[in-house]
């Protein structure tokens, strides 16, 4: 059960697009299709942007957009807006009902 | 709307023990698996334990297995954690969440939190 791995931080410019990547293993993130990513901000509890590795849920912007190759998932937001500014973490299923988180990203809109 | 309410958290010594609540309303509890996620200060999420709708079966991360119980009572639409032997490293933000309504094995929403400090 070792963490995914995140890039510790990114950053963009308003407008621009940034991508997050998350890397694990055949075990989870590679073997499944049940990845997701949450947003973070201070003080918040998580809330989900994406599932299934690439379907957003109602309510969240089409600037956010997720994919899946291997056993590295990424998360892509375009046209950067200040709100944007937070931590993301991605999640993976790894069988026999466990999930596993990655260390997180901490964006920056600069 | 779906609510996820955590309480229970506090200072409690090494070694000790306490136990986490999380009320939930606004969908039919028994219907729902649920988890528990925790957060230690200043780090990233780790998936804690999950139990099934009816309490059937439980899961749990190898940093907590045989330390902490998940359970719930369905009557009372109520998550535990009771947390045992508890250590520094224990000391984060615990979140109680759904099993989510959409995808599978998909963790969404999620309650506040209650903060655990593991401390002498």
């Amino acid at each position: 059960q070792s963490a995914l791995t995140q890039p510790r931080s990114v950053s963009g410019s308003p407008g621009q697009s940034v991508t997050i990547s998350c890397t694990g293993t055949s075990s989870d993130v590679g073997g499944y299709n049940y990845v997701s990513w949450y947003q973070q901000h201070p003080g918040k509890a998580p809330k989900l942007m994406i599932y299934d590795v690439s379907k957003r849920p109602s309510g969240v912007p089409d600037r956010f957009s997720g994919s899946k190759s291997g056993n590295t998932a990424s998360l892509t937001i375009s046209g950067l807006q200040a709100e944007d500014e937070a931590d993301y973490y991605c999640c993976s299923y790894a069988g026999s009902y466990s999930w596993v988180f990655g260390g997180g990203t901490k964006l920056t809109v600069l | 709307q779906v609510q996820l309410v955590e309480s229970g958290g506090g200072v409690v010594q090494p070694g000790g023990s306490l136990r986490l609540s999380c009320a939930a309303s606004g969908f039919t509890f028994s219907s729902y698996g649920m988890h528990w996620v925790r957060q230690a200060p200043g780090k990233g999420l780790e998936w804690v334990a999950f139990i099934r709708y009816d309490g059937s079966n439980k899961y749990y991360a190898d940093s907590v297995k045989g330390r902490f119980t998940i359970s719930r009572d369905n009557s009372k639409n109520t998550l535990y954690l009771q947390m045992n032997s508890l250590r520094a490293e224990d000391t984060a933000v615990y979140y109680c969440a759904k099993d989510a309504n959409y995808g599978d094995y998909l963790i969404d929403p999620w309650g506040q939190g209650t903060l655990v400090t593991v401390s002498s």
